[in-house]
Order: structure tokens, then C-alpha cells, then sequence
């Protein structure tokens, strides 16, 4: 099955600095890359996506950029803001196959935005 | 409340006990999803419902059984758990396998 794994575990920034987070995969099949954000006791959100047809995908102030042959994907973040501050996932499903719809998580990134 | 809803929201049970996890989805979607959120690992799917269809039941031990009698209503029945069992289960949504998941609240469940 598919195996994902997320790096850093955590992650220290200054308000107004840029955060990455990385992902690997191992299923080449895999074609769908959601991000999730979960606040301190809150449900994890959706904030963006990527499917693999495209390399790259922005919005706002969030940005996904994937690269197949290699297998990864990051989560880029301009202009960090304190609110920014939640534990971020990455996973990976893909439409066809025994892992169809089914995602697979990475092991989450808390990410902390200093004022 | 809109979305994906859950309950309760939080659960103390014995281990003997036999208690049950409710949600609720009220987006008109047609895949429902069981995870469960233990600290510092990684969110674990456990069932997949499909057009009220379990589709993936990923090794889950037999002291937790899910039910789907309609597209809006995930059950999961839980029976004489372990402490190890303790953490936080989510429950997901989307409108078809392979789409967007949106979460529930959760249910923090205590395992004595």
C-alpha cells in the first residue's frame, strides 16, 4: 500500500517568514495531494490540493508544488501569519486501483509562527 | 449544525462497556469514513462506506464495528476496548470516493 512520509515534525518560523513542508510518497499510482490544517482541538481542514496532471497550484498566500518522477510534494507558505500556527498533513490517494479514494497521511508538521 | 457532525464529543468508557459513535453528514455525500487520531501519529483510516457499502475495512481489530444504514449516518460500535484505543475518531465525508474529505469534530474517546 501507499506509504507517506512528512518532514520537518516541526517547524519554527518569524512572523512574516516563508515555511515548507515536504512529503514523500511511495505509490506511483497515487494522483490526488490534499493539505490538511488542524487547529488545537479542531477538526482537520482542507487548504489546498493538487492532482497530478499539474505541477504547481497557488492560492493566496499558499502554494503546492509536486514532482512525480521524484515522487514528493510540498506545501509552501509566504508571509506567515501567527494564525498560521496548526499541525499540517499531507496525504496521498489515487482514483483507480486498491488505494482508490482512500487517503493516506503523513505523520503531521506543527508549525509555529512567532509574532 | 451544517457539515459533518459527531457524537458525543467526548466519551469515558470502561473497559467492559459497550458504547457507540454517531455521525452525521448532511452535505448529500456518498463516501463516509472512520479515522482515528492517536498523538503523535498519523491519522489512521480505519473503514470506508461507499453508496452505504463498506469498501475498505483496513485491519481493524473486531472490538470496533462500523454500520452504515444510509448515505447521512456512519455508526461505529465499540466493545470491551482496550486503553490503547483512546484517541481522537474522526469521521470524514466526500461526495464520491477520490474527492475532497471534509471532517467531523471528533469524538475524544477515554479508554479506563
Amino acid at each position: 500500500g501507499e506509504n507517506v512520509e512528512q518532514h520537518p515534525s516541526t517547524l519554527s518560523v518569524q512572523e512574516g517568514d516563508s515555511a515548507v513542508i515536504k512529503c514523500t510518497y511511495s505509490d506511483s499510482a497515487s494522483n490526488y495531494f490534499p493539505w490538511y490544517k488542524q487547529e488545537l482541538g479542531k477538526r482537520p481542514q482542507l487548504i489546498i490540493d493538487i492532482r497530478s496532471n499539474v505541477g504547481e497550484k497557488k492560492d493566496q498566500r499558499i502554494a503546492v508544488t509536486l514532482n512525480k518522477t521524484a515522487k514528493h510534494f510540498s506545501l509552501h507558505i509566504t508571509e506567515t501569519q501567527p494564525e498560521d500556527s496548526a499541525v499540517y498533513f499531507c496525504a496521498a490517494s489515487s482514483d483507480g486501483g486498491t488505494s482508490y479514494g482512500k487517503l493516506t497521511f503523513g505523520q503531521g508538521t506543527i508549525l509555529t509562527v512567532h509574532p | 449544525e451544517t457539515g459533518v457532525t459527531q457524537t458525543p464529543r467526548h466519551l469515558v468508557m470502561g473497559m467492559t462497556n459497550k458504547k457507540s459513535l454517531k455521525c452525521e453528514q448532511h452535505l448529500g455525500h456518498n463516501a463516509m469514513y472512520w479515522y482515528k487520531q492517536s498523538a503523535k501519529k498519523p491519522l489512521e483510516l480505519m473503514f470506508v462506506y461507499s453508496l452505504e457499502e463498506r469498501v475498505e475495512n483496513n485491519s481493524v481489530p473486531s472490538r470496533f464495528s462500523p454500520e452504515c444504514p444510509n448515505s447521512s449516518h456512519l455508526f461505529l460500535h465499540l466493545h470491551t476496548l482496550q486503553p490503547e484505543d483512546s484517541a481522537l475518531y474522526l469521521c470524514a465525508s466526500s461526495h464520491d470516493l477520490g474527492n475532497e474529505q471534509f471532517f467531523g469534530p471528533g469524538t475524544r474517546l477515554t479508554v479506563l
